[in-house]
């Protein structure tokens, strides 16, 4: 199976702050990477997929970037609606589409 | 409107069996995957496997081969997820989530409220 590794997996920030979050794969996945927010009680929300396309809806401070096994997340100014779980997704392999560890972030 | 409404909370001892639910509106069922995925209490996202409701082509996790039965019926527009033998450790919130488009490439762009499952020993 595809493992993926996020990195920090804890990251205390302020508002207006710059953030970026890792995503490494154990082994090649083009770009089939999705990103995903989640806060405490709800669903998951979809930001990113392909890598770099930003979900319709989506906030333009996030981005991501990547392709192959280091994909990242940044946050270009943290704002207070952004305090979450972030969760990296690989679509890469049907018969195990696995997440990342998750990124808490949190206020400063 | 995309919605996926989950059946509600679920309380039963191990051993039990169970089958929980995905009532999907809004779309074509049958054109997109569905995806059940399990939160454990304070613990990240596991995706378990998928389901193509239109032939109901199914993919499991390795880990969860031969523990689960994911299925739809597209008569209905629901999937589901059971148990024949649930243990402790399957206490969690489930999840079901539409593919965003007709394959997976595009991620999973609508959710359930999820549906909290408790096993008690």
């Amino acid at each position: 199976d595809i493992q993926l590794t996020q990195s920090p997996s804890f990251l205390s920030a302020s508002v207006g702050d710059r953030v970026t979050i890792t995503c490494r794969a154990s082994q090649g996945i083009y770009i089939y990477l999705a990103w995903y927010q989640q806060k405490p009680g709800k669903a998951p929300k979809l930001l990113i997929y392909g890598a770099s396309t930003l979900q319709s809806g989506v906030p333009s401070r996030f981005s991501g970037s990547g392709s192959g096994t280091e994909f990242t997340l940044t946050i270009s100014s943290l704002q207070p609606e952004d305090f979450a779980t972030y969760y990296c997704q690989q679509l890469n392999t049907y018969h195990a589409l696995t997440f990342g560890g998750g990124t808490k972030v949190e206020i400063k | 409107e995309v919605q996926l409404v989950q059946s509600e909370t679920e309380v039963r001892k191990s051993g039990e069996s169970l089958k929980i639910s995905c009532k999907a509106s809004g779309y074509s069922f049958t054109n997109y995957w569905i995806a059940w995925v399990r939160q454990m209490p304070g613990k990240g996202l596991e995706c378990m496997g998928i389901v193509y409701p239109g032939d109901s082509d199914t993919r499991y996790s390795p880990s969860y081969q031969g523990q689960v039965i994911i299925s739809a019926d597209k008569s209905i527009g629901t999937a589901y997820l059971q148990w024949s033998n649930l243990r402790a450790s399957d206490t969690a919130i489930y999840y079901c989530a539409r593919s965003s488009d007709i394959t997976v490439d595009t991620g999973f762009g609508f959710w359930g409220q999820g549906t909290l499952v408790t096993v008690s020993s």
